[in-house]
């Protein structure tokens, strides 16, 4: 079926470096798509979204870009700082109804 | 302050019983949602709802019901039929249609367990 998922389920990444969250979709007809954190116990907390007339939009310390022709979706964090680990997720909206649905997530470590 | 609430945040039920988790947003947001998200798992459609006395099912509608009386209140009833309802529940909420700048806003979520 169609869906939203992602290419890593673990990043780890040193404190100060950038990080890179990956995500495939495969419903063309997906335009509108949103980033999310969410920490341990709590809901997700939006970051960033774009539409698909758009191939990249940046953010307070995070970009995300849209490449529609192999279907990819990523988040960039610049300067990735230890309050940055959470679970990131990408979502989707698709079908006349605004129906969101989310891929499956990738937990994020930064290191010290 | 604006925002969406979810109540109560732990939730105990009986094999066999009915309950229903709230969720209440006064940010006049036209859509509503309700995800299931297992441990370590992304989170799952259940039901959506555009407007008032309307709502569609998600991808795993079934042991779940719904209803929207109102523009603010989207409550949610796990049931009997649902064999395996232990989960944490997010309630959602967002301006109709999404568009960049109208971001869906969740509530803090419900853990609900099966004793």
């Amino acid at each position: 079926g169609e869906s939203v998922g992602l290419h890593l389920p673990t990043l780890s990444v040193q404190e100060g470096d950038n990080s890179i969250i990956n995500c495939a979709y495969s419903n063309s007809a997906s335009d509108y798509f949103i980033w999310y954190k969410q920490e341990s116990g709590k809901g997700p907390q939006f970051i960033i979204d774009i539409r698909s007339n758009m191939d990249k939009r940046q953010g307070q310390r995070v970009t995300v870009l849209l490449n529609k022709t192999v279907k990819h979706l990523s988040l960039q964090i610049a300067a990735t700082q230890p309050g940055d680990s959470a679970v990131y997720f990408c979502a989707e909206s698709r079908g006349a109804g605004n129906m969101l649905t989310f891929g499956g997530g990738t937990r994020l470590m930064v290191k010290p | 302050d604006g925002g969406i609430t979810q109540s109560p945040k732990y939730l105990f039920r009986k094999e066999g019983q009915n309950v229903t988790l709230s969720c209440e947003q006064n940010l006049n947001h036209d859509a509503m949602y309700w995800y299931r998200q297992d441990p370590g798992q992304g989170l799952r459609l259940i039901y959506y709802s555009q407007i008032v006395n309307d709502f569609q099912k998600g991808d795993i509608a079934e042991g779940y019901s719904v209803s929207r009386e109102k523009k603010e209140s989207f409550p949610l009833t796990v049931t009997s039929a649902q064999k395996n309802p232990t989960a944490f529940y997010l309630c959602a909420s967002a301006l109709y249609p999404l568009e960049v700048g109208t971001e869906a806003f969740f509530g803090q979520g419900t853990r609900l367990t099966v004793v």
